[in-house]
């Protein structure tokens, strides 16, 4: 079975600095695909960054960049110049077909 | 804002009693899953439809939970006889399909209290 494991519960960053969540899922397959999720306080799940399998080239979406190690099972999110409004729960996802496996989650506080 | 929408956005019931969510996916897509929330855990999936057709439901949406489509446009989500531990906030998302890893959208939630 797929399993997705954010050993993080919780994470804070000092405005404008760097900070690197965990992520690590289990899966017998080769080609799938990897999500991060974002969902502020009492507002819905928006998609962060997306990362096929097949890719060896990490995503990066302007300020948010994952490091994809395929064989390590690991898929980090990376977040450069912390804004306030990343103040959110991150949620690491794992996605073979249509059923899409999340991770807990790690709540990240951004201090100003 | 033509994104996808949930009703209510807050039940509380009695246990016992039935409830029954609706969702209003993106107007084109035709993909649409449930998902059940948990407090501090992630999204866990219940069931999916592609167009009309429920093509898929997780071993968590048990005979009380049923789903439908019907004509692919909104979807309804109704759990007969609720119990306590069904609190919990249940997330609907669409997408265009039909080839993977096409991008989920997700609604606000229906947040259900099973006192």
């Amino acid at each position: 079975a797929q399993t997705v494991t954010q050993s993080q519960p919780e994470m804070s960053v000092q405005e404008a600095e760097t900070v690197t969540l965990s992520c690590t899922y289990d899966t017998s397959e080769s080609d799938y695909y990897l999500f991060w999720y974002k969902q502020p306080p009492s507002r819905q799940m928006i998609l962060v960054i997306r990362q096929e399998a097949y890719k060896q080239q990490n995503a990066t979406e302007n300020r948010f960049s994952v490091n994809f190690q395929k064989a390590a099972k690991s898929f980090s999110l990376k977040i450069s110049d912390s804004q306030l409004g990343d103040a959110a729960m991150y949620f690491c996802a794992y996605r073979l077909s249509n059923d899409m496996r999340f991770g807990a989650g790690t709540r990240l506080t951004v201090k100003p | 804002d033509t994104g996808v929408s949930q009703n209510p956005r807050h039940k509380i019931t009695k246990r016992g009693q039935n409830v029954t969510f609706r969702c209003d996916p993106i107007s084109e897509h035709n993909r649409l899953y449930w998902y059940r929330q948990t407090l501090g855990q992630g999204p866990e999936f219940l069931t999916y439809f592609q167009n009309e057709a429920q093509l898929e439901k997780s071993r968590l949406l048990s005979d009380r939970f049923s789903a439908e489509r019907p004509k692919g446009s909104f979807s309804t989500l109704e759990i007969q006889r609720t119990e306590q531990g069904d609190s919990a906030m249940y997330l609907c998302a669409s997408s265009l399909g039909p080839f993977v890893p096409d991008t989920q959208y997700f609604g606000p939630g229906t947040r259900l209290t099973v006192l």
